[in-house]
């Protein structure tokens, strides 16, 4: 039963950088697509960016100046950086496992999910 | 496009059958995949591929597609499935990842 344990600074101040950490426990860190996802308090899911095991990555546009995702597939890790933030970046964080079928039938899902950390932005 | 659309919000009866869909241009190369959330926790996966049910999730869950619209029904709707769903697939690139804005299902 594959599991993701995340952690990282729950409080930051305006133009600080957001660090979270998630770590992959009983499954296979290879064929997977690792993302981070945030929610602010009563909206909805966003898509922060993904990481593959060789350290290919994709990032939402709309955060992509600001985001770095990064593995360390010897600890089974992958992380989020998101600088100068905000208060508009308060938001629940969760990473999550996602797996891509491109092969004439197409699908994509995310299937594990961490716990979520929250993540306050406030002077 | 690289949106999904979906109604904020539906209600059902309990006991009787309510769909829940998504729209937008990447569903016309990926199926959409569907997510459960209920109130302070994360997202559950529901359906994926289509309509393939992970383990563990009630078979009164489906889903189905035609063309750029996505669709979960839930037949015979119980009190516990009173939830915000979101639907997601890649964008019509492949390279992002895209979720719709979510529906609050109100079972009465």
């Amino acid at each position: 039963q594959v599991q993701l344990q995340q952690w990282g600074a729950g409080l930051l101040k305006p133009s600080e950088t957001l660090s979270l950490t998630c770590a992959v426990y009983g499954g296979s860190f290879s064929g997977y697509y690792w993302s981070w996802i945030r929610q602010p308090p009563g909206k909805g899911l966003e898509w922060i960016g993904e990481i593959n095991h060789s350290g290919s990555t994709n990032y939402n546009p709309s955060l992509k100046s600001r985001v770095t995702i990064s593995v360390d597939t010897s600890k089974n890790q992958f992380s989020l950086k998101l600088s100068s933030v905000t208060a508009a970046d308060t938001a629940v964080y969760y990473c999550a496992r996602g797996f891509a079928m491109v092969r004439g039938t197409n699908y994509y899902y995310m299937d594990v999910w961490g716990k979520g950390t929250t993540v306050t932005v406030s002077s | 496009s690289s949106e999904l659309t979906q109604d904020p919000a539906v209600s059902v009866a309990l006991g009787q059958t309510v769909r829940i869909t998504c729209q937008g241009d990447s569903l016309r190369r990926y199926y959409g995949s569907w997510y459960q959330q209920k109130p302070g926790q994360a997202p559950i996966l529901v359906i994926y591929a289509k309509n393939i049910r992970p383990s563990g999730i009630p078979d009164r869950f489906s889903g189905s597609d035609s063309g750029n619209t996505a669709s979960l029904t839930i037949t015979g709707a119980q009190a516990e499935d009173e939830a915000d769903y979101y639907c997601n697939s890649r964008d019509s690139s492949g390279n992002h990842v895209v979720f719709g804005g979510g529906t609050k299902l109100t079972v009465l």
